[in-house]
């Protein structure tokens, strides 16, 4: 069975920080591939990056950035200088060789003028 | 750029009715998905589809739950009789051959309200 642990539900902060979502996951799958979505209050599901069980390589994409660690199953998200644009639920999802996602709970970002 | 879509965006019913979702996946898709969001819930994996029959399904998918790839180009979720708790946003996902890493093609959802 696999499982998405977003352990964070809500989190606030003031624009301008910098601000990381943590996401921790279960699978004894040895090939699997995990994703990263955003839901903004418009309700639809933006996907923002994925990332394959053999490619620990960090990235950057302009003000976000994702850590993956398989030593420790997690693939965080880090948003520098956040923005009230920024602001949505983030979901965290896994997906085995069979497609089928996983959802995290999500964490809601609300970021503050 | 090709999307997936889906209608209605809204869909509203009396308990007990049934009701039909539609979505129009990616034209050269092969891989189809339902997933269920209650409001302020996670997304829920419902069913996969492939080669006009269904892959896996979840818990969640019971026998009031049916889809159907009627004429190749839609593929729809019918639900005979809807609860209250039935609710939800139903978003409708596709992958094709070109895509990689299993990236799955989301479409923007139709929130279902059963009364």
């Amino acid at each position: 069975a696999q499982k998405v642990t977003q352990a964070q539900t809500e989190i606030s902060v003031v624009e301008k920080e910098d601000v990381t979502l943590d996401c921790v996951y279960e699978t004894r799958d040895t090939t699997y591939y995990l994703f990263w979505y955003k839901q903004p209050p418009s309700g639809e599901l933006v996907f923002l990056i994925r990332r394959n069980s053999f490619d620990e390589q960090n990235e950057i994409s302009g003000r976000y950035s994702w850590n993956f660690q398989k030593s420790t199953s997690s693939f965080n998200f880090t948003i520098t200088a956040s923005q009230v644009v920024d602001s949505a639920v983030y979901f965290c999802a896994l997906a085995n060789a069979g497609n089928m996602l996983t959802f995290g709970g999500g964490t809601r970002l609300m970021v503050k003028p | 750029e090709p999307e997936v879509t889906q209608t209605p965006s809204h869909q509203v019913t009396q308990m007990g009715q049934e009701v039909i979702l539609r979505c129009v996946p990616i034209s050269n898709h092969l891989y189809f998905y339902w997933y269920r969001q209650i409001l302020g819930q996670k997304v829920e994996f419902l069913v996969s589809f492939y080669n006009n029959e269904i892959s896996e399904k979840s818990e969640i998918f019971d026998d009031q739950f049916s889809v159907e790839r009627p004429d190749g180009s839609n593929f729809t979720l019918k639900i005979r009789s809807t609860k209250l708790e039935d609710s939800a946003m139903y978003f409708c996902a596709s992958i094709g051959p070109e895509s990689s890493y299993n990236e799955q093609f989301f479409g923007p959802g139709t929130r279902l309200t059963v009364l």
